[in-house]
C-alpha cells in the first residue's frame, strides 16, 4: 500500500545549528503535504505545509522543500532552539476531498546545548 | 489563537464498555476529523465528517465506531463496545475547509482499556 515515511528516527543538533529532517513518500497521486510538530502529551501541531504545484515554500524559521521527481520531502529549520525539541511528523494527502492525512513515523529532534 | 479542546485528556474503561470522546473544534471549521496513535506508532486516520455526515473513513473505523455532531459546538467519536486494542491517543482535528488546508489538531484523549 502507499506509505510515508522518514529516513532518520532520531536526529541530534546543537543548538544554533541548522536541521533538516527528511521525509520520502511513495504516493505519487499525493498533492498536498504538511509538515506536523508533536512535544511530548500534546497533539500536532502544524508547521508549515506545501501544495504540489510549488517546489519550496518558507515560514519562520522554516522552510519546506518539495522533490516530485524523487518523491521526496525536508523540514530546514533555521537556528535551532530548545523550543524545537519534539518529534516532527510528515503528512500527506491525495486530492481535494476531506480525506484524512496519512502521517509518517516521525523523526525525534533533540537540541542539545 | 482558537485551538481544537478534547475531553477527557484520560479516559480509562472496562473492556467491553462503551466510551465517548469529546471535542470542541475551532468555531468556524467546518470539516471535523478523528485520528487515533497508538503508543510509539504513526498517527492514523479515523474518519471525517462534514455537514453532519461521514466524508471518508478509514479501515479502523468499523461498526465499533460511530460520530456525531449533537449542537453547534461538540463532535463526539463513540466506540460501542471496546476492545483492548482500543487503547491509543485519539486525536480530533478540524478544518476550514476541505482540499488542500491544514488540519488543527487537540492535545488528545488517552483511552486505556483494562
Amino acid at each position: 500500500g502507499e506509505s510515508v515515511g522518514l529516513h532518520l528516527p532520531t536526529l541530534s543538533v546543537q543548538e544554533g545549528d541548522n536541521s533538516i529532517i527528511n521525509c520520502a513518500y511513495s504516493n505519487s497521486a499525493s498533492d498536498y503535504f504538511i509538515w506536523y510538530k508533536q512535544e511530548s502529551g500534546k497533539g500536532p501541531q502544524f508547521i508549515i505545509d506545501i501544495r504540489s504545484n510549488m517546489d519550496k515554500r518558507q515560514g519562520q524559521r522554516v522552510t519546506v522543500l518539495l522533490n516530485k521527481t524523487v518523491k521526496h520531502l525536508s523540514l530546514q529549520i533555521a537556528a535551532t532552539q530548545p523550543g524545537d525539541s519534539a518529534v516532527y511528523f510528515c503528512a500527506e494527502k491525495e486530492g481535494g476531498g476531506a480525506d484524512g492525512l496519512t502521517f509518517g513515523k516521525g523523526t525525534h529532534l533533540i537540541i542539545q546545548p | 489563537e482558537p485551538e481544537v479542546t478534547q475531553t477527557p485528556s484520560h479516559q480509562v474503561t472496562q473492556m467491553g464498555q462503551e466510551v465517548i470522546l469529546r471535542c470542541v473544534p475551532i468555531s468556524n471549521h467546518l470539516y471535523f476529523y478523528w485520528y487515533r496513535q497508538i503508543l510509539g506508532q504513526k498517527v492514523e486516520f479515523l474518519v471525517s465528517f462534514y455537514n453532519n455526515e461521514i466524508s471518508e473513513k478509514s479501515e479502523i473505523f468499523d461498526d465499533q465506531f460511530s460520530v456525531e455532531r449533537p449542537d453547534g459546538s461538540n463532535f463526539t467519536l463513540k466506540i460501542r463496545s471496546t476492545k483492548l486494542e482500543d487503547s491509543a491517543m485519539y486525536f480530533c482535528a478540524s478544518s476550514f475547509r476541505d482540499g488542500n488546508q491544514p488540519q488543527h489538531f487537540g492535545d488528545g484523549t488517552r483511552l486505556s482499556i483494562l
